[in-house]
């Protein structure tokens, strides 16, 4: 069990330009979850997946945001025409899908918007 | 909506010596779980206590315990014995029972000074 890995660690992108993240959860972990933390704030929920499904999107979810888990194990968060506002610590977190269970999260990519 | 309030943006406290961390927490709901999180500077977010609402006996871990007040809506973390490693962010985090959108407040940063 190596934890829950993101990719990159950090990213640096002009105004207008489209990121996408990765994410892999703990291998049996069937729940993954995406939040964003910006300076001074605590994490705020994206969305989750169960599996390959997509159950929860929150309103910080704009359009010029898409997540996707094709397969049910890795997932990927891709951000298009970034804004400056945009520029967070974007966490991933999984957990096994008991109910309640903690979420185990991951170091999150850093975005910052130029 | 659900909200958590941390009122202490930074603490200090010197090793060895006992600090308790204050959260409060807004909610219409009696299926509820709650939770502290640690945050180490530049390292992943890990679960450090969980407490839920139906248990009226406070949960402990090793070092850490909260002092719940259900009626007060209170749920302080007290670190006793406090060690260098314990410096970091701590977040206070609120789970709705039924829900996976875990809310959480923006956090205290603790200093464990030697």
């Amino acid at each position: 069990d190596t934890g829950v890995s993101q990719d990159p660690r950090h990213k640096i992108t002009k105004r207008g330009q489209n990121v996408t993240f990765r994410c892999d959860p703990i291998s049996e972990h069937n729940r993954l979850y995406w939040y964003r933390q910006t300076l001074g704030q605590g994490p705020e929920f994206l969305t989750y997946f169960q599996n390959e499904a997509q159950l929860e999107k929150s309103r910080l979810l704009s359009d010029r945001f898409s997540a996707e888990r094709p397969k049910g194990s890795f997932s990927t968060l891709e951000i298009q025409r970034t804004e400056q506002g945009d520029s967070a610590m974007y966490l991933c977190a999984s957990s096994p899908g008991t109910d309640n269970s903690p979420l185990h999260f991951g170091n999150g990519t850093r975005l910052t918007v130029t | 909506a659900q909200t958590v309030t941390q009122s202490q943006p930074e603490m200090s406290v010197q090793e060895a010596e006992t600090v308790t961390l204050s959260c409060t927490y807004d909610t219409s709901e009696n299926n509820y779980y709650l939770f502290w999180y640690k945050q180490p500077p530049s390292r992943q977010m890990i679960l450090v206590i969980r407490q839920e609402a139906y248990k009226q006996q406070n949960a402990t871990e090793n070092r850490f315990s909260v002092n719940f007040q259900k009626a007060a809506k209170s749920f302080s973390l007290k670190i006793s014995d406090s060690q260098l490693g314990d410096t970091a962010m701590y977040f206070c985090a609120f789970l709705q029972g039924g829900s996976e959108k875990l809310v959480f407040g923006k956090g205290t940063k603790l200093t464990v000074n030697p």
